[in-house]
């Protein structure tokens, strides 16, 4: 299994409500990463795990919250999120201490943000 | 602070022509790794090829190759022979280690190509 898997692939939600983005992994990479990109922008890094452990929080607002429960899966909790949250997120995983394979990106979840 | 700069916003090429993308970076480090990543409209990132900073030989993946030149901090990507395939958007990307931190992919701003028929 070479694949990250992202779900859902659209998500529309309300500025009251609350919803998780889930990311999962099978290739035994230790470091997963949350990206968020505006149409025609790269991706901004959000947050890094490293062995389940937050490394890196990009000085995201409190309303995004991440947890990394086991070592395949990432989710992102989302609460209270304002219209300029819409984006596509991407989960990413790679090995930790081999820099030269890349990252291995899923496809994304557009979030909608009404 | 790493930066990773992408001077073309958009590019076209005709099919089976050749087009070369540029990237530049800025970056104190000795160690580190450039990357293309291509993202069709499936929106999926998908790396095309790599390149280990400390290696002088340019990197080749089939029809794609680049040009490193590490005094002048450029990498640039050359598609032979385009296929409408290709369409896509192109990120240069910089990754380096932190200690304490983990590592940090950095992307340029993008080039967009397009493949004419």
């Amino acid at each position: 299994d070479t694949e990250v898997t992202q779900t859902p692939k659209h998500l529309v939600m309300g500025m009251t409500n609350k919803k998780s983005l889930k990311c999962e992994q099978h290739m035994g990479h230790r470091a997963m990463y949350w990206y968020k990109q505006k149409a025609k922008k790269p991706p901004e890094l959000m947050f890094v795990y490293s062995y389940e452990k937050l490394s890196i929080n990009e000085s995201v607002p409190s309303r995004f919250s991440p947890e990394c429960p086991n070592s395949s899966l990432l989710n992102l909790h989302l609460h209270a999120l304002q219209p300029e949250d819409s984006a596509l997120y991407l989960c990413a995983s790679s090995q930790v201490g081999i820099q030269n394979y890349g990252y291995t990106f899923g496809s994304g979840t557009r979030l909608t943000v009404v | 602070a790493q930066t990773v700069t992408q001077s073309q916003p958009e590019m076209s090429v005709q099919e089976a022509e050749t087009v070369t993308l540029s990237c530049t970076y800025d970056t104190s480090e000795s160690d580190y790794y450039l990357f293309w990543y291509k993202q069709p409209p499936s929106r999926q990132m998908i790396l095309v090829i790599r390149q280990e900073a400390y290696k002088q030989q340019n990197a080749t993946e089939n029809r794609f190759s680049v040009n490193f030149q590490k005094a002048a901090k450029s990498f640039s990507l050359k598609i032979s022979d385009s296929q409408l395939g290709d369409a896509a958007m192109y990120f240069c990307a910089y990754r380096y280690f932190l200690e304490t931190s983990g590592s940090r992919l950095t992307f340029g701003e993008g080039t967009q190509l397009t493949v004419n028929p």
